[in-house]
Formats: structure tokens, C-alpha cells, sequence
């Protein structure tokens, strides 16, 4: 089974432009969730995205954004890029359970874009 | 608050006993979880624990929960090289929408010492 899979790898940009990170969950798998993990600083949750709509939404300004598509694939946009924006960007992918489930959903990551704004 | 607090840092020689510990805020969290992330890559799902739990053991891993005190420690007996790693604690916190969020630690940085 393919895991959760992130391109680009690696993003270098300069302040005010624009990035585009994308994300392709696991087969099967309804959930994206982005994480931006600054150096040194833990995950800070950025956005949920199940069956196509935002479901969450961390506490980052507007100008992060995204959007899911209908196979599931996920893209984060970034617009009006800063420096505190250099992070490695982390995509988790899961299944949305039921309530009936007992076991808890687990989310699994991919291995992030690092993203450094110049 | 709403933070899930972590030491930053962790330094055990090899071969001791490596303890991770964490403090979560929402006591009603049914699930507590721990991902490590190894250097240059994503997190992966170590364990996890229901909260009607004390303890988990699964082999050089044992997770135990004190809900009173809504602490979770992490526990690696015979800690190798190859545990050297962040180490993220999380906590399945319920929204008001009924879903769920994984709020997550800022992660401990284990370093092993020869």
C-alpha cells in the first residue's frame, strides 16, 4: 500500500510570491490534514479537509488556504509568502470513522515539503 | 489552556531507560497517542492509549496514563541509537461539531549518549 506522498520536497521562494504544496493520501482515505512545523516548534495544525470540504481550520491568517479534490488529493496554497512562513510542511492523510468504531483514527503522514522563504 | 505540554529535550545514555513525558488539558480526550518522527522524516504512529487505560505495554514500549492528573508518560526500556528521534505526544480532543482533532505537543528531542 503506497503511503501518504508530498511533492514538492523542497520549495525555496522569495518573500510576497506564492507556494503551492500538494498532497496524495493513502488509497482509501477520505481525511487530509496540513501541519506547519516551524524549527524547532512542534506541529501546529493548519487545515482538515474531508470528502472535499473544510472541516477545520488552525489559527493561521488567510492567506493559507486549500482545497481537496474529488480523488482526495489535497493542495495547501500560501499566498503573499514571509519569512516565518520557512517550515516543513506536513500532509497526514486518515479514514473518517464511524461512530460505531471503537479503534481511533489514526493519522498517517507523509514525508513533508520544507518550504524556506527568502 | 489548550496547549499538550512536552519537555523539549531528553538526553539518556544507551541502554538506560528513556522516559518521554506529557500533560494533556481535556479530561473527557478518549485517546492519547504517540508519533516519532526520525530526522528528515515524517511522523509515525508509535502507540496509543484509550483512556479508560492505565497502561499499554507493547514490547521495549510502555505507555502509562494517570487520567487524575491527565498525564501520559512514554517509556523505552534498553534505549538503542536507532531511538534517537522527536517524539510527539497527542490528544484526541472532541470539537463542538462532534468531530475530533488531534491536538498535538511540541514534540522531545530524545538524544542518546554513547
Amino acid at each position: 500500500e503506497a503511503g501518504v506522498t508530498q511533492s514538492p520536497t523542497h520549495l525555496i521562494k522569495t518573500r510576497g510570491q506564492q507556494a503551492t504544496l500538494r498532497c496524495s493520501p493513502i488509497s482509501g482515505h477520505t481525511s487530509v490534514y496540513w501541519y506547519q512545523q516551524a524549527l524547532g516548534l512542534g506541529l501546529q495544525f493548519l487545515l482538515w479537509y474531508d470528502e472535499g470540504e473544510e472541516r477545520n481550520r488552525g489559527n493561521f491568517p488567510p492567506r493559507f488556504s486549500g482545497r481537496q479534490f474529488p480523488n482526495y488529493s489535497s493542495e495547501l496554497n500560501v499566498n503573499a509568502l514571509e519569512l516565518e512562513d520557512s517550515a516543513l510542511y506536513l500532509c497526514a492523510s486518515g479514514r473518517r470513522r464511524t461512530r460505531l468504531e471503537l479503534r481511533p483514527e489514526t493519522q498517517y503522514f507523509g514525508p513533508g515539503t520544507r518550504l524556506l522563504v527568502l | 489552556g489548550e496547549d499538550v505540554e512536552q519537555s523539549l529535550f531528553l538526553s539518556v545514555r544507551e541502554g538506560d531507560s528513556s522516559v518521554i513525558n506529557c500533560t494533556y488539558t481535556d479530561s473527557s480526550s478518549t485517546y492519547l497517542y504517540w508519533y516519532k518522527q526520525e530526522p528528515g522524516a515524517g511522523l509515525q504512529l508509535l502507540t496509543y492509549i484509550f483512556s479508560n487505560m492505565d497502561m499499554k505495554q507493547d514490547q521495549r514500549l510502555t505507555v502509562l496514563l494517570n487520567k487524575k492528573d491527565k498525564h501520559l508518560s512514554l517509556r523505552i526500556a534498553d534505549t538503542q541509537t536507532g531511538d534517537s528521534a522527536i517524539y510527539f505526544c497527542a490528544e484526541r480532543r472532541r470539537l463542538m461539531d462532534s468531530n475530533y482533532q488531534l491536538i498535538w505537543g511540541a514534540g522531545t528531542k530524545l538524544i542518546i549518549k554513547p
